[in-house]
């Protein structure tokens, strides 16, 4: 089974406009970490958000906001006043712990976002 | 701060025959990570190193993948031999040893294998 889900394969939207991306998680755990990355066209993975399972504060950077609700295993993106510059690929992941005793990152298929002007 | 480095950035290679990519991590992380990016999927780990050793390799496809980690600090990902569908973008990154810290990643190596 998909540990993320990440149903959205492309967004399109013109410039200023709020978009949200979602992300679905399933996990056992009662600690985990999920993450939202940022891929532009260079290709290198951008950090953007951490949120581990005991904090379900929503979170607010700038003109990014997150909203995450464990009653619905949902971690949700939105973009306020979208930019061209937002233009790229949004990956979410999910680090939960493994029967070795460790933490692994399972990345998501991505969401790509293309803002016109 | 030096972010982390990876080379080559491109490698087109015939099938059967073998390449190596190599990384940096960003100094002070003991962890590091080898992904396998297919287009138009997202990032899956082959292998993951605390230090020197090995703390999953679970989706590494032994047979022709092997990576090694010499001194906790730079790291090789060899395949040997390559198939059509080990084209990709290989992304290394790294990060605190704390379960909880972000990754870094680093540009990738596209590898094309015609």
């Amino acid at each position: 089974a998909q540990k993320v889900t990440q149903a959205q394969t492309e967004i399109s939207v013109v410039e200023k406009e709020d978009v949200t991306l979602d992300c679905v998680y399933e996990t056992r755990d009662t600690t985990y970490y999920l993450f939202w990355y940022k891929q532009p066209p260079s290709g290198e993975l951008v950090f953007l958000i951490r949120r581990n399972s005991f904090d379900e504060q929503n979170e607010i950077s700038g003109r990014y906001s997150w909203n995450f609700q464990k009653s619905t295993s949902s971690f949700n993106f939105t973009i306020t006043a979208s930019q061209v510059v937002d233009s790229a690929v949004y990956f979410c992941a999910l680090s939960e712990h493994t029967s070795g005793g460790s933490y692994i990152p399972t990345f998501g298929r991505g969401t790509s976002l293309i803002v016109h002007p | 701060e030096a972010g982390v480095a990876q080379s080559p950035r491109y490698k087109i290679i015939e099938k059967r025959q073998s390449v190596a990519f190599w990384c940096n991590p960003i100094s002070g992380h003991a962890t590091l990570y080898w992904y396998q990016q297919i287009l138009g999927q997202g990032p899956k780990l082959l292998i993951q190193f605390q230090n020197n050793g090995v703390v999953d390799d679970s989706q590494l496809p032994k047979d022709r993948f092997s990576a090694e980690r010499l001194k906790g600090v730079d790291s090789t990902l060899k395949i040997q031999p390559a198939k059509l569908e080990d084209s990709a973008v290989y992304l290394c990154a790294s990060s605190l040893i704390f379960r909880d810290r972000e990754a870094f990643f680093g540009q990738g190596t596209r590898l094309t294998v015609v």
